[in-house]
């Protein structure tokens, strides 16, 4: 699976859209880009993930550049409930266990 | 949220002993995965299970055993704790490529 590179931290102004960052240069054809958030002490959570294309749903949105070097997570109204580590992940579908691995992530810290 | 449930929640014990930590699905996932976190190092997989009594190594499996006799239950033994494997263990459970789901943690001391 191709590495990831994320800032180690972020802050966002409550209501103000939140823009995370995920370098991905040595991303292959068939991989896709992953993201996850661990809020402080429980478990991760899946947010999204997309191939080439821009994504939404009810949580935040994917923005692939077009070479799919990189990638960018937004949530649109950050809230203070959205302060959390967020992890970038690039790995193949295989059809088989999705083995993730976990980098460090960015801190994002919401503020009033 | 995905019906995953960790047991124990917490733990203390000591040097040498046996531990066995148990994750209870109720999705009936074919997979499920176990993890260690500790800081500075991310979430690292120790163990994978790819249905009844199919399992397989992550990239920190030493020192860890897991069993899975039911689809629901998989369960992550160490059979002499030490204290480097005190750390929080997430469990996952997934349906092939669809994303993984994971429990709230089982937070281990080992003193």
């Amino acid at each position: 699976d191709a590495k990831t590179t994320q800032p180690t931290s972020m802050d966002c102004a409550e209501g103000r859209a939140a823009n995370l960052p995920c370098n991905h240069s040595t991303i292959s054809g068939n991989e896709y880009v992953y993201w996850y958030r661990q809020i402080h002490s429980q478990g991760p959570q899946y947010i999204i993930h997309g191939l080439k294309n821009n994504e939404t749903n009810e949580m935040a949105s994917l923005i692939i550049t077009e070479d799919r070097k990189s990638s960018t997570l937004i949530l649109p109204h950050a809230t203070l409930r959205d302060t959390a580590v967020y992890y970038c992940i690039v790995r193949v579908l295989t059809g088989t266990a999705s083995k993730l691995t976990f980098g460090t992530g960015t801190r994002l810290q919401v503020t009033l | 949220d995905a019906g995953i449930t960790q047991s124990p929640r917490h733990k203390v014990t000591e040097t040498g002993t046996p531990v066995t930590l148990r994750c209870h699905q109720t999705e009936n996932h074919r997979y499920m995965y176990w993890y260690r976190q500790d800081p500075g190092h991310g979430l690292r997989l120790i163990h994978y299970s790819y249905g009844v009594k199919d399992t397989d190594k992550g990239e920190v499996s030493d020192g860890y055993s897991v069993s899975r006799s039911k689809t629901e239950d998989f369960l992550l033994t160490l059979e002499s704790a030490t204290s480097s494997q005190t750390s929080v263990y997430f469990c996952a459970i997934s349906v092939t490529d669809q994303p993984q789901h994971f429990g709230d943690g089982t937070r281990l001391s080992i003193l």
